[in-house]
């Protein structure tokens, strides 16, 4: 049972233009999300997250909002440009789950390519 | 700020053996954590642990196991190595809710 969903494996998008990539979760037990972008063979880089009392959060081109009653995020990338090319992967965290435990359920990813 | 440290980058193991992961956390962050990243499993939960006690674990069999030092240094071991078991080791530390990765040790078993 896949409690984070990144429904599109694969995203191609021209430079410049804004890149949307989605994710949809299960748990209502998730209260802060993340975004990861991650190269092969390389551990995920931290891009920006959002707790769930926030709709939006914004950092330089990358703004993640948050739809709670949809169960849904998405992180916009405008403009995007072609080292933004990487698999992007969403992740959930219950926060408190277990004496100030943060674990992370990972999404599948998605791999954005941006064209020159 | 120096970031998350894992050792060894890449390994080969033979089937049956075992297999110790290091990881150093960045400065100050007490907690540590583990994950496996599979093609086709995706990234997924090992354990961490806080302050040298295991304080949350994954669906994992018990030849995985953990622990970490009180300079908050971790190691992973994996005992009985399974041609599943190659994969990206992930480790990653965190002071509150942002969780930061080192570069994985790529496990492979022969």
């Amino acid at each position: 049972d896949q409690q984070v969903k990144q429904n599109s494996p694969s995203l191609s998008v021209q430079e410049g233009r804004i890149s949307i990539l989605n994710c949809d979760y299960t748990n209502s037990m998730f209260d802060y999300f993340l975004w990861y972008k991650k190269y092969p063979a390389e551990g995920p880089t931290f891009l920006i997250s959002i707790s769930s009392i926030k709709d939006k959060n914004e950092d330089g081109r990358f703004t993640v909002f948050l739809n709670k009653s949809a169960k849904h995020l998405s992180l916009h990338i405008v403009p995007s440009q072609p080292g933004d090319s990487a698999v992007y992967f969403c992740a959930a965290s219950g926060g408190y789950s277990g004496a100030g435990s943060y674990q992370l359920t990972f999404g599948k990813g998605t791999k954005l390519s941006v064209i020159p | 700020k120096a970031g998350v440290t894992q050792t060894p980058r890449y390994l080969i193991k033979t089937r049956g053996q075992q297999v110790t992961l290091s990881c150093s956390p960045i400065s100050g962050h007490r907690s540590v954590s583990w994950y496996q990243q599979t093609p086709g499993q995706g990234l997924q939960f090992l354990f961490e642990y806080f302050s040298e006690t295991q304080r949350n674990k994954g669906n994992f069999p018990g030849r995985f196991s953990g622990r970490q030092f009180s300079n908050s240094r971790s190691e992973m071991n994996v005992s009985t190595l399974e041609l599943g078991d190659s994969a990206l080791y992930l480790c990653a530390s965190s002071l509150g809710t942002t969780i930061y990765f080192g570069e994985g040790s790529w496990l492979t078993v022969v």
